[in-house]
């Protein structure tokens, strides 16, 4: 297991239009975390996930947006009808739970551009 | 919402100096992680540190956490080019099980060879 993988890496769609992105965590890890990263800013968590359970959710997370992790393996997070304001990073993490001394582990990022 | 806010937002300094970064938080935490993002990539966990600990060494890192004034330091000691990137704390103060990370803004450190 060589980390958390995103795919894809990078994605330009048109306003509107819908996408789905996804998540492979550590196997080990229970817990996946989905942020998402402006331009100049730190991560804002956007919803996690023990298990195949959604624990969490952001109030950034509007209904455009769903995440699931069915049978507790990979996550996919759509977003429906996107907005510009949508062009951000988004952000994979996963962890044990409680989480041991080496933190959470990301993904390398999708960067999402909506024009 | 960002609990953390670094200080400063950007840091430029000579290959062999030291560089600290500061962090401050709002609320009480379970642990405070540092993490580190080159341009355009994924974050790198670098440290941890519990609530009930006060200071941490990793390689050339040292992290101190003064849990009274709700503030961190992140220490790199024998600065080199590669130590180029951004730098972010992040809290974990979720109550119970509810472990997650909110981040402050970062720090952008430039290391000059």
């Amino acid at each position: 297991d060589t980390g958390v993988s995103q795919d894809p890496r990078h994605k330009i769609t048109k306003r509107g239009q819908n996408v789905t992105f996804r998540c492979d965590p550590i196997s080990e890890h229970n817990r996946l975390y989905w942020y998402r990263q402006t331009l100049g800013q730190g991560p804002e968590f956007l919803t996690y996930f023990q298990n195949e359970a959604q624990l969490e959710k952001s109030r950034l997370l509007s209904d455009r947006f769903s995440a699931e992790r069915p049978k507790g393996s990979f996550s996919t997070l759509e977003i429906q009808r996107t907005e510009q304001g949508d062009s951000a990073m988004y952000l994979c993490a996963s962890s044990f739970s409680p989480p041991r001394g080496y933190g959470y582990t990301f993904g390398s990022g999708t960067r999402l551009t909506v024009v | 919402s960002q609990q953390g806010e670094e200080d400063p937002q950007a840091l430029s300094i000579q290959e062999g100096e030291n560089a600290t970064m500061n962090c401050s938080y709002k609320t009480s935490i379970n642990n405070l992680q540092w993490y580190r993002q080159n341009s355009g990539r994924g974050l790198v966990h670098l440290i941890l540190i519990r609530s009930n600990e006060r200071e941490k060494h990793s390689g050339r890192l040292r992290v101190t956490l003064d849990t009274s004034k709700k503030s961190s330091s992140l220490l790199i000691t024998a600065s080199r080019a590669a130590d180029t990137a951004s730098y972010f704390c992040a809290t974990d103060s979720g109550g119970g099980s509810n472990y997650k990370l909110t981040f402050g803004k970062g720090t952008l450190l430039t290391v000059n060879p």
